[in-house]
C-alpha cells in the first residue's frame, strides 16, 4: 500500500523567512496531493493540492511542487507570519475512487518573532 | 450547511469499557474517513467507507475496534474492551464521490481511557 515519508517533523523559522516542507510517496500510482494544516487544538483543513498532471501551483505566499519521476513534492511558505504556526500534513492518493488518502507524520511549524 | 459533525467531543471511559463514536458527514458525501490521532501525532488512518463497496478495513489496530455505516451516511466506530493506549482523538471525514476532492474534518471526539 502506499506509503507517505514527511520531514522535518519539526521546523523553526524567523517571521518574513520561508519554510519547505518535503514528502515523498511510494506507489507510483498516486495522482493526488493535498496538504492539510492543523492549528492546535483544531481539525485540519484543506490549503492546498496538487493532482499529477500538473508540476506546481501557486495561492498567494503558498506553492506547491511535484515531481512524478522522483516521487517527492514540497510545500513552499513565503514571507511567514506568526499565524502559519500550526502542524501541516501531506497525504497522497491513488485515482480509483476506491482508494483511501494516507497522510504523512506532520510537520510542526514555529514561526520565531 | 453543516460541516462534519462527531459525537461526542469528550469521552472518559474505563479500562475494559465499550465505547462507540458517532460521525455524520456532510449530506451527499459518499466517501467516509477515519483517522486516530495521539497526543502530538499525526494522522493515523483507520477504515474507509465509499459508497456501497466493501469498506477498507485494513488500518484497523486490532479486532477490538470496528466500524460500520448505516445508509450510506452516519457512521459509528466502536472500540471494545478498551486500553489506555486507545486514548486518542478520533477524526472523521468526509468527502464526494468524485476522484480527487477534498475531505472535510469533524471536529473530533478526544477518547480518554482510565
Amino acid at each position: 500500500g502506499e506509503n507517505v515519508e514527511q520531514h522535518p517533523s519539526t521546523l523553526s523559522v524567523q517571521e518574513g523567512d520561508s519554510a519547505v516542507i518535503k514528502c515523498t510517496y511510494s506507489d507510483s500510482a498516486s495522482n493526488y496531493f493535498p496538504w492539510y494544516k492543523q492549528e492546535l487544538g483544531k481539525r485540519p483543513q484543506l490549503i492546498i493540492d496538487i493532482r499529477s498532471n500538473v508540476g506546481e501551483k501557486k495561492d498567494q505566499r503558498i506553492a506547491v511542487t511535484l515531481n512524478k519521476t522522483a516521487k517527492h513534492f514540497s510545500l513552499h511558505i513565503t514571507e511567514t507570519q506568526p499565524e502559519d504556526s500550526a502542524v501541516y500534513f501531506c497525504a497522497a492518493r491513488r485515482g480509483n475512487r476506491d482508494d483511501k488518502i494516507i497522510f504523512g507524520k506532520g510537520t510542526r511549524l514555529h514561526i520565531l518573532p | 450547511g453543516a460541516g462534519v459533525s462527531q459525537s461526542p467531543s469528550n469521552k472518559v471511559t474505563e479500562k475494559g469499557k465499550d465505547v462507540e463514536l458517532r460521525c455524520d458527514p456532510i449530506s451527499g458525501h459518499t466517501a467516509l474517513y477515519w483517522y486516530r490521532q495521539s497526543l502530538g501525532q499525526g494522522l493515523e488512518f483507520l477504515i474507509y467507507f465509499q459508497g456501497n463497496s466493501a469498506p477498507d478495513k485494513s488500518g484497523l489496530p486490532s479486532d477490538r475496534f470496528s466500524a460500520e455505516r448505516t445508509g450510506g451516511s452516519v457512521s459509528t466506530l466502536t472500540i471494545q474492551r478498551t486500553q489506555q493506549e486507545d486514548s486518542a482523538v478520533y477524526l472523521c471525514a468526509s468527502s464526494l464521490a468524485r476522484m480527487n476532492t477534498e475531505a472535510f474534518f469533524g471536529q473530533g471526539t478526544r477518547l480518554t481511557v482510565v
